[in-house]
């Protein structure tokens, strides 16, 4: 079965960086784009960016760009999300999410990871 | 931009009553790009419709979606106990956007 499974939580300082990994299984890994959505306590969900697991190809959110990279390992199945410059309204659970394959289905998402909890606390 | 708007932010219910859960675009939604998730506490979201109508994998058929254009509708025809939980609608497609989304309570 499809199985999403992210790193575990952080506790960064304001300023630093975070790196949350995802290693997928269950299907072909470089056939299925990875998004990265992220939730802020008691807030709704917020997208941010995906990447083709095939050619490392990524696009993210104009309120990301410049503070998200995202990569992937195809040797492992993993995908990885990295954000820098942490405020601390970037504290949040942060998904990963696996796009379906079929046509007209761009960025909608079937499956999710458990979510990592990124706080930024001085 | 586009903003989706979800209406009401909380909706209180009883089981067995019907729920009935806005999403309206500020613009026109390109191809029906409409999808509903369900959220409960501690969990990841899951999909429920897609395609403004049309049920995902596995859920059940109380469960149904309407709409075009700007205003979009999830309806739960009978409420379960474990139909209690936050619903986000989101517009996917080159822009991906979510609504704010709706609590049922019991």
């Amino acid at each position: 079965q499809v199985q999403l499974v992210q790193s575990g939580a952080e506790v960064k300082k304001p300023g630093a960086s975070v790196k949350v990994s995802c290693k997928a299984s269950g299907y072909a890994f470089t056939g299925y784009f990875i998004h990265w959505v992220r939730q802020a306590p008691g807030q709704g969900l917020e997208w941010m960016g995906r990447i083709n697991p095939n050619t490392g190809g990524s696009n993210s959110a104009q309120k990301f760009q410049g503070r998200v990279t995202m990569t992937r390992d195809t040797s492992i199945s993993t995908a990885y999300m990295e954000l820098s410059r942490l405020r601390s309204d970037d504290t949040a659970v942060y998904y990963c999410a696996r796009e379906p394959s079929e046509p007209g289905t761009t960025s909608l998402i079937d499956y999710w990871g458990q979510g990592t909890l990124v706080t930024v606390s001085s | 931009e586009i903003v989706l708007t979800q209406s009401p932010g909380t909706l209180s219910l009883s089981p067995g009553e019907r729920a009935t859960l806005s999403c309206r675009a500020s613009q026109s939604v390109s191809s029906s790009y409409l999808a509903w998730y369900q959220q409960k506490p501690g969990q990841a979201p899951r999909l429920l419709i897609y395609g403004a109508s049309r049920r995902a994998t596995g859920i059940p058929d109380r469960f149904s979606g309407s709409g075009s254009g700007t205003d979009f509708t999830l309806t739960i025809a009978r409420l379960e106990p474990e139909d209690f939980a936050v619903y986000y609608c989101q517009q996917y497609g080159s822009s991906p956007l979510f609504g704010g989304g709706t609590k049922i309570e019991i």
